[in-house]
């Protein structure tokens, strides 16, 4: 069955270095993958969204990689700060389906 | 402009009881969605709705779950006799509804709590 895995362990680091999380999949062949934002009680807010033929995309401190071979996603946050902790949720979703499936997310905390 | 907006906030009920969600889309937005967020879990797709059709009801739970779209707009979600494993937030998004890629953009959601 298909499987969206995002590490489960809440990432600490410090404030101004760099943070990558990670978004695994398996039996799924994502025409594109998104990545959101979910801060505690409210709705996810889009990042980024990287098509399969794209093998990366930024905006601002943000940076995306997508390899498809190793069916991985890479979500980068370059010097972050304590306003960048937040949960974050990788979704993909087929060609032919409007409907994306979300991973489960992990949770980044800054400390300054 | 006005973002997707869902009411209530939080509701509590009994076991057992009826309750109604409700979403409102960003305007024009003719693509609405439901999902159901429980605690450390992943969004759980419920339903989808393309105007006021929903091709796509694959995730809804149980036929205790039903939701409506009038005037391609706002969108009810009813959860009937509901029982302690419905409490969870539920959250909406829409989306213009012109191509598969788009982003999605959710509402606050609704804070429901069965007793």
């Amino acid at each position: 069955s298909q499987k969206i895995e995002q590490n489960s362990e809440a990432l600490n680091i410090q404030e101004g270095k760099t943070a990558t999380l990670t978004c695994n999949y398996t039996n799924y062949s994502p025409a594109y993958l998104q990545w959101y934002r979910q801060d505690p009680g409210r709705g996810p807010v889009f990042l980024l969204l990287i098509r399969e033929n794209e093998k990366e995309k930024r905006k601002e401190r943000l940076k995306v990689t997508f390899d498809t071979t190793l069916k991985q996603s890479l979500f980068h946050i370059t010097a972050s700060q304590p306003a960048d902790s937040a949960t974050y949720l990788c979704a993909l979703s087929s060609g032919g389906s409007y409907i994306p499936t979300f991973g489960r997310g992990t949770s980044l905390i800054v400390h300054p | 402009g006005a973002g997707v907006s869902q009411s209530p906030s939080n509701k509590v009920t009994e076991k057992g009881k009826d309750v109604e969600l409700r979403c409102d889309p960003i305007s024009g937005h003719t693509a609405l969605y439901w999902y159901r967020q429980s605690l450390g879990q992943g969004l759980e797709f419920l339903i989808y709705f393309q105007g006021n059709s929903a091709p796509d009801k694959s995730g809804l739970p149980s036929d205790r779950f039903s939701a409506e779209r009038t005037g391609g707009s706002v969108s009810t979600l009813t959860i009937q006799r509901t029982q302690q494993e419905d409490s969870a937030v539920y959250l909406c998004a829409s989306s213009l509804g012109a191509s598969r890629k788009e982003t999605q953009y959710f509402g606050p959601g609704t804070r429901l709590l069965v007793l």
